[in-house]
């Protein structure tokens, strides 16, 4: 079965500058990779996803996120933080055999 | 609705007490999921349900769990003789296609506190 992780438990960083949330995966074939946000007291939100082709894509509230196959990675980036930003990351993968597992999600802080 | 429903929001119930959450999803979707999210976790596949079919159940803990989608639409998961450990958030979420494909859409969660 694929898994994935996020190595990062907890990420601070202060408002306006980059972020890099990083994703890992294992997986046998190409995976569906999703990025989720959520917000205390709600739900998951889908920021993104890739499912083929261009692998540099674009999501909502100004993310993006590539996929590099030889690293086996997924990674979300963000060029300039807003505070609104705070929340809980997670990242998940989905396969052809109708699967999906999420990763233990990244804490972000935002320091003003 | 425009998004997937959940209700109630916060439950409080005594260890032993029965429980029953109830989930909404949009319109059209023919996929739902149960999730359980404990503290500071990601979330847990519960069960899926495709339709009123519930194809994968592997992820319920126990047999004091129990999830059913009667008409397709509407889900309600309930849990028996609760325990402290059951105490968590549990999302629900639907989506239009198969399990791995698609993306998911979230309910804002009930969170069950077992005292």
């Amino acid at each position: 079965a694929q898994s994935v992780t996020q190595p990062d438990i907890h990420i601070t960083v202060s408002e306006g500058a980059s972020l890099e949330l990083r994703c890992n995966y294992s997986y046998g074939a190409t995976p569906y990779l999703f990025w989720y946000v959520q917000s205390p007291g709600q739900g998951l939100q889908l920021l993104l996803k890739y499912f083929s082709g261009d692998t540099l894509v674009q999501g909502i509230k100004g993310f993006e996120a590539e996929f590099k196959r030889s690293q086996s990675s997924f990674n979300l980036r963000k060029p300039s933080v807003h505070w609104s930003d705070a929340a809980e990351y997670f990242c998940a993968v989905g396969t052809n055999n109708n699967d999906m597992r999420f990763g233990a999600g990244t804490r972000l802080t935002v320091k003003p | 609705g425009a998004g997937v429903s959940q209700s109630p929001r916060y439950k409080v119930a005594k260890r032993g007490q029965d429980v029953a959450l109830r989930c909404d999803p949009i319109s059209g979707h023919v996929s739902l999921f149960w999730y359980q999210q404990a503290l500071g976790q990601g979330p847990e596949f519960l069960t899926y349900f495709q339709n009123e079919a519930q194809l994968d159940k592997s992820g319920l803990p126990s047999d004091r769990f129990f999830a059913e989608r009667p008409e397709g639409s509407v889900s309600t998961l309930k849990i028996q003789r609760t325990q402290q450990e059951d105490s968590a958030v549990y999302l629900c979420a639907s989506s239009l296609g198969s399990r791995g494909r698609q993306p998911q859409h979230f309910g804002d969660g009930t969170r069950l506190s077992i005292l």
